[in-house]
């Protein structure tokens, strides 16, 4: 089945400064790859999605770039700001799958 | 309703005690997933409903777990005989078909 992977499990950025969290996925047919946003005691928040027949989509200061070639997808969050600081999941369906795989998490810390 | 509901909040039951855990999707969600995320880890997929289908209960990780669900109204996880290793946040989630997931706030489920 459908594997993913996210790295790096931990990131700390200065207030400003871009982050960027990248997920590699095993199986080429995958064709929808969400990212979730979740803060302390809440649940996962969807925040961008992208699906595979695009490279690149953007909403303000978040961005997610698909490598189909590659199997992998990023999220890039620009002019971080405090509260951006949060638990991030990517995830990945396969079209024969009933659900989704999550990514084990990266720990955003930015720093004021 | 507006969101994912998951009740209790909390639940704190001694080790052997069968606990039942609800979730109340978004009005419409035909899809209901459950999955469970112990401290500091990612999310792991326990069980999908599908409308009136057969749900895919590949995820759960004994007989002991079990989960129940009405049309495409309320679900009901229940555990069994509970143990230690049960210990998590038990997240709940709903989608239309091939959408991204909406998460409810979770139950997090302590076993002592």
């Amino acid at each position: 089945g459908e594997n993913v992977e996210q790295h790096p499990s931990t990131l700390s950025v200065q207030e400003g400064d871009s982050a960027v969290i990248k997920c590699t996925y095993s199986d080429s047919a995958s064709n929808y790859f969400p990212w979730y946003k979740q803060e302390l005691g809440k649940g996962p928040q969807l925040i961008i999605d992208i699906r595979s027949n695009v490279g690149e989509k953007k909403d303000q200061r978040i961005a997610v770039t698909l490598n189909k070639t590659a199997k992998h997808f990023s999220l890039h969050i620009t002019e971080t700001q405090p509260e951006d600081s949060a638990v991030y999941f990517c995830a990945a369906r396969h079209p024969t799958t009933n659900y989704m795989r999550f990514g084990a998490g990266t720990r955003l810390t930015v720093k004021p | 309703g507006a969101g994912v509901s998951q009740s209790p909040s909390n639940k704190v039951t001694e080790k052997g005690k069968d606990v039942e855990l609800r979730c109340d999707p978004i009005s419409g969600h035909t899809a209901l997933y459950w999955y469970r995320q112990r401290l500091g880890q990612g999310l792991e997929f326990l069980i999908y409903f599908q409308g009136n289908s057969a749900p895919d209960k590949s995820g759960l990780p004994s007989d002991r777990f079990s989960a129940e669900r009405t049309g495409e109204s309320v679900s009901t996880l229940t555990i069994q005989r509970t143990q230690q290793e049960d210990s998590a946040v038990y997240l709940c989630a709903s989608s239309l078909p091939g959408g991204g997931y909406t998460f409810g706030s979770g139950t997090r489920l302590t076993v002592v």
